[in-house]
């Protein structure tokens, strides 16, 4: 079975642009959860959906939205990029949502800010 | 803010040697978890110790939990140069709660020397 697929793999964006990045879960995962990740730190918690609809917000300005798909596919955008936005952009999947359920995470999108 | 903090930050040891991984959290919780990344890609889910259990084994790995103490450690027994990763721990942010935003730790650096 394919894990969960992340895309894209890198990518380079300039100060004030924006990104999308899309996110597969393993097939039967109903909750998606990204996470940010900056060099040499934990994973931060950004957002969480279960049957597309928001289950939890991480301290994290409103740039950062996301969104999630009938196919329980996600994507995350931020808006009007700052250099510190500069991170692997982890997405995890799990059967449900709740203290019981581990995460299955994929390879992660690597932004880079310039 | 970070949920855990491991100790120590960074471990070199040589192929055959046990590596020991402790992680402190600050809240009550259900279970704790410990992950694997491998350099710039995913986490990888290794064990989950509920809170009602004192120690858990997985193939090399065993992981002990004291609540009173609120600290878990991660043992990995004759450890191979394929083990070479960071470790984090993780515990859910809301006890109890409906969703699963996982609080990381800083994570341990291991180096597993040929």
């Amino acid at each position: 079975d394919a894990g969960v697929t992340q895309s894209p793999t890198h990518l380079i964006k300039t100060r004030g642009q924006q990104v999308t990045l899309r996110c597969s879960p393993i097939s039967g995962h109903k909750s998606v959860s990204w996470y940010q990740q900056v060099l040499g730190q934990g994973p931060q918690f950004i957002f969480q959906y279960y049957e597309k609809e928001e289950r939890g917000r991480g301290n994290f300005p409103d740039r950062f939205s996301a969104r999630q798909f009938p196919n329980y596919s996600s994507e995350l955008n931020v808006n009007a990029l700052l250099l510190g936005d500069s991170a692997l952009y982890l997405c995890a999947s799990s059967l449900a949502s709740g203290n019981n359920s581990p995460l299955h995470f994929g390879n992660g999108t690597r932004l880079t800010v310039t | 803010s970070q949920q855990g903090e491991e100790d120590p930050q960074a471990l070199s040891i040589q192929e055959g040697e046990n590596a020991t991984m402790n992680c402190s959290y600050k809240t009550s919780i259900n279970n704790l978890q410990w992950y694997r990344q491998n350099s710039g890609r995913g986490l990888v889910h290794l064990i989950l110790i509920r809170s009602n259990e004192r120690e858990k084994h997985s193939g090399r790995l065993r992981v002990t939990l004291d609540t009173s103490k609120k600290s878990s450690s991660l043992l990995i027994t004759a450890s191979r140069a394929a083990d070479t990763a960071s470790y984090f721990c993780a515990t859910y942010s809301n006890y109890g709660g409906a969703t699963n935003k996982l609080i990381f730790g800083t994570g341990t650096l291991l180096a597993v020397q040929p």
